[in-house]
């Protein structure tokens, strides 16, 4: 069965650092997001992106994230200079059109230190 | 930011046992879904419900949809230990997928 894979699943990065987390969203699916959910709190929305540009982004989503599509597979979450709040579980998803059924990749772990 | 509040936070049942999850809001979505999520690992959807009143089954699992659209409630039937788990409702108010998440249920079910 297609699945969302995330790279690394685990990273520890010192505070100030820049980061890029990977994912190859499912393969024919058009629509692709990414969500994180600090350690014993909710999933939280982070950006949606389609046709090479930002859909949708939350309040959380400032001017340390960028997201990117560099080739036809991957898509990219880049932290460009880490926070100890950053340090969360980030989940990339992937949709075939908007609003239709999420799939979620099993995570990235970033620790910043 | 669209509060999504799920009772009980924890639930701890003997096998065979019923129970029941709640997923309650003040706004209106266009969907909401469920989602179990294992530790460690990403939310897996279990349903979607679309429209109000809806109600849908999953073998022991039934799912509602409020009649306003507003919230929604998870039914387990018999539960088993291997329903252990964390049980997330996330509702999405445009169809757009931008998904807020509630609060959560963990649920132990205890041979």
């Amino acid at each position: 069965e297609p699945e969302v894979t995330q790279t690394p699943s685990h990273q520890v990065t010192q505070m100030g650092q820049e980061v890029i987390l990977r994912c190859v969203p499912i393969s024919n699916h058009l629509y692709f997001y990414w969500y994180r959910q600090i350690l014993g709190q909710k999933v939280e929305f982070l950006v949606s992106f389609y046709n090479n540009e930002i859909s949708e982004k939350s309040e959380i989503f400032d001017d340390q994230f960028s997201v990117e599509r560099p080739d036809g597979s991957n898509f990219t979450l880049k932290i460009r200079s880490t926070k100890l709040e950053d340090s969360a579980m980030y989940f990339c998803a992937s949709s075939v059109l908007s609003g239709n059924t999420i799939y979620f990749g099993e995570g990235s772990w970033l620790t910043v230190v | 930011t669209q509060l999504l509040e799920q009772s009980p936070q924890f639930l701890s049942i003997q096998e065979g046992e019923n129970l029941t999850v709640y997923c309650n809001s003040s706004s209106v979505f266009s969907s909401l879904q469920w989602y179990r999520q294992e530790p460690g690992e990403g939310p897996v959807l279990l349903v979607t419900v679309v429209t109000g009143g809806e109600v849908k089954k999953l073998k022991r699992l039934t799912f509602q949809f409020g009649d306003a659209r507003k919230d929604s409630s998870l039914h387990i039937t018999a539960a088993q230990p291997g329903d252990t788990g964390l049980y997330l409702c996330a509702g999405d108010q445009t169809g757009a997928n931008n998904l807020f998440f509630g609060t959560g249920t963990r649920l132990t079910v205890i041979p």
